[in-house]
């Protein structure tokens, strides 16, 4: 079965310094991964995704990710974290017979100024 | 555009009661799917739909109806409410094929409480 792993509940960083939020995922074939961010009382936004190519990957509001395929991992970064960047991120990958996401756990951005 | 909207945003109901939750997108998606959120369980399939007149169940279907007549609507209904049904609710919807396929557009999402 296809999943994705936010090891980190919480990642706590001060503005002004590189943020990373990890995510690691177990699939069959080449995977289609994404991350999500919801701010609170919000729904959830796109920020980015990885469906092939380039494994480092530009999105929204100058965050990145990089797929590491011997690692199985897609994490999320930031060079210069934010005080607004405080949001709650999500991992998913996309089952590609179902067109179903699958999200992992979720991990808790705090950046304090 | 509107995207992706939802109606009620909070709702209490008492165990038993049932309710429809609405979900409405203005983007002409082929792909909806309704979603609930849990502390430290991410967000769940609930059902899903490829188009009209076609529903799927997803990771957590019971105690949840769906339907889809049109393009635009992937109603949400709950026929019997019970606590553990205490949750927030996120539609979302996207292109079925081709670039754009990939990223779902979600809601601002239902607050639900079951007493």
């Amino acid at each position: 079965a296809q999943s994705v792993a936010q090891p980190e509940d919480q990642v706590n960083v001060a503005e002004g310094n590189p943020l990373t939020v990890k995510c690691t995922y177990s699939v069959s074939g080449n995977p289609y991964l994404f991350w999500y961010v919801q701010y609170p009382n919000r729904g959830l936004q796109f920020l980015l995704k990885y469906i092939t190519g380039d494994n480092l990957v530009k999105g929204s509001y100058g965050f990145e990710a990089e797929f590491n395929k011997s690692q199985t991992s897609f994490h999320l970064k930031k060079p210069s974290a934010l005080v607004s960047d405080s949001a709650l991120y999500f991992c998913a990958v996309r089952d590609k017979n179902t067109d179903k996401l699958i999200f992992g756990t979720g991990t808790r951005l705090q950046v304090f100024p | 555009n509107a995207g992706v909207t939802q109606t009620p945003k909070f709702q209490v109901l008492k165990t038993g009661q049932s309710m429809t939750l609405q979900c409405a997108q203005d983007m002409n998606h082929e792909y909806m799917s309704w979603y609930r959120q849990d502390p430290g369980m991410g967000l769940r399939l609930i059902h899903y739909s490829v188009g009209a007149g076609i529903t799927d169940q997803g990771e957590v279907p019971n105690g949840y109806n769906v339907s889809r007549s049109t393009t635009e609507d992937f109603p949400l209904r709950l026929l019997s409410a019970a606590p553990s049904q205490t949750s927030v609710y996120f539609c979302a919807s996207s292109y079925p094929t081709g670039e754009g396929q990939e990223t779902q557009y979600f809601g601002p999402g239902t607050r639900l409480l079951v007493l």
